[in-house]
């Protein structure tokens, strides 16, 4: 089946440890995103990306870094810069440019910093 | 700056019908998007307007008025399986910007 697989579903880090989070997509999608969900808060963009081997910031980008080498991965890596990286992480992919847009999710990865 | 404006928290019972807004600030505007989110799963797409009017699609409906900036998500013969969040978020270009999310609770 064609979709988004994030993993791990949970990761616990300790403080100052940098982390990986793995995206990946078999939807031939050519943009990709990462948001961030806090509890009582929305979505909140940190990186996306249109195309292969390029990326821009979202509305949170400090504390985290993307790369995007291949167009069906899109790793999001929460670094010991990042003040308080406890939060659940939503990846996402579309067609990119013309449609409606719309946004295929996977079911996320929660971070815990302990 | 750019922002999104829905109610937190609404509250309905079965069988009823409830309207959820969302008002828009951005800097960019293609389209406004709705999302439904259960806890744990991934959101889902329920529905996109590019132009000012209503969409139906099935017992969900989506309006927009960009001279107003604002647009809703009307979802009718309420069931329980609705009791999720649901986003609003809007297409400035190149990025999908998402409001905080209306939490709908239905009861029997």
């Amino acid at each position: 089946d064609g979709g988004i697989t994030q993993s791990p579903k949970y990761l616990f880090r300790k403080e100052g440890q940098n982390v990986t989070l793995s995206c990946e997509q078999n939807l031939n999608h050519d943009a990709m995103y990462w948001y961030r969900q806090d509890p009582g808060q929305g979505l909140r963009l940190i990186y996306y990306s249109q195309i292969v081997n390029d990326f821009q910031k979202g509305d949170i980008a400090e504390g985290y870094s993307v790369s995007r080498e291949k167009k069906e991965s899109f790793p999001l890596t929460v670094t010991s810069a990042q003040k308080n990286p406890t939060a659940f992480y939503l990846c996402a992919s579309s067609i990119g440019r013309g449609g409606t847009g719309e946004l295929f999710f996977g079911e996320g990865s929660r971070l815990t910093v302990l | 700056g750019q922002s999104l404006e829905q109610p937190s928290e609404v509250t309905a019972v079965e069988g009823a019908i409830v309207q959820i807004n969302c008002t828009y600030q951005t800097s960019g505007f293609y389209g406004l998007s709705w999302y439904q989110h259960h806890d744990g799963g991934a959101p889902t797409f329920l529905s996109y307007n590019a132009l000012d009017g209503l969409e139906e699609t099935g017992r969900f409906s989506s309006f927009l008025s960009r001279s107003d900036s604002y647009g809703y998500l009307l979802l009718q013969e309420l069931q329980m399986k609705d009791s999720a969040s649901y986003f609003c978020a809007v297409r400035g270009g190149n990025d999908m910007r998402f409001g905080a999310g209306t939490r709908l609770t239905v009861k029997p």
